[in-house]
């Protein structure tokens, strides 16, 4: 199974603050890498897909980049309903392997 | 708006086989070119895809799970579901079912939206 670790596993940060969460795969998975954002209690939604590709929807301070091993979530301006926990995933191949999580925090 | 509901018993004792079924509603099941699947997450832990299928009875199974798992589809009913065989107290999770998107074909990128509420299935005797 391909690894997918994300750091850091927990963040803190203020409203308008700059934040990168940073998603490593244990091998190549080109650019088959997407971002879900998850709040207690719900189901995780997309935020970007195949590295890049900003869902439908979601806010532009959402950005995603990379590709082969390394990737990056970028919010560009924290928004009070942005805290939850960010969890990455490679669908390069079976299984498509989630990433630990990163909650972001107050 | 596309939405979809796990339904199931959310108490099953081990070594039995859990079962759940998702309901699609507001979509067809047939529609476009969507693969539709099921991720669980054990309480407090992180995420773990279970399997997937498409329309046409195509499936796509972690191998973890392979051995136990069964995936089928209800085209007649707009349903999917998912069994789990001899499960233990590890099973424990919240499972989630989704409509996966699938940019050309499976192994060119897939990603999960919308997903449904989640249910919760406990393992326990």
């Amino acid at each position: 199974d391909i690894q997918m670790t994300q750091s850091p596993p927990s963040l803190s940060a203020s409203v308008g603050d700059r934040v990168t969460i940073s998603c490593r795969a244990s091998q190549s998975i080109t650019r088959h890498l997407n971002w879900y954002q998850q709040k207690p209690g719900k189901a995780p939604k997309v935020l970007v897909y195949a590295a890049s590709r900003l869902q439908s929807g979601v806010p532009p301070r959402f950005s995603g980049s990379g590709s082969g091993t390394d990737f990056t979530l970028t919010i560009s301006s924290l928004q009070p309903e942005d805290f939850a926990t960010y969890y990455c995933q490679q669908s390069d191949s079976i299984p498509g392997t989630f990433g630990q999580g990163t909650k972001l925090e107050i | 708006q596309l939405r979809l509901q796990e339904s199931g018993p959310r108490l099953v004792k081990p070594s039995e086989t859990l079962s759940l079924t998702c309901t699609v509603s507001n979509g067809s099941i047939t529609s476009g070119t969507y693969y539709w699947g099921w991720v669980r997450q054990p309480p407090g832990k992180g995420l773990e895809w279970i399997g997937s299928i498409f329309y046409s009875g195509s499936t796509y199974q972690n191998p973890s799970l392979k051995s136990r798992l069964t995936i089928s589809v209800d085209t007649s009913r707009n349903q999917f579901s998912l069994n789990l065989s001899s499960v233990t107290v590890a099973d424990t999770a919240v499972y989630f079912c989704g409509r996966q998107h699938v940019l050309d074909g499976w192994y060119s990128g897939h990603w999960f939206d919308p997903w449904g509420q989640g249910t919760l299935v406990t393992v326990s005797s």
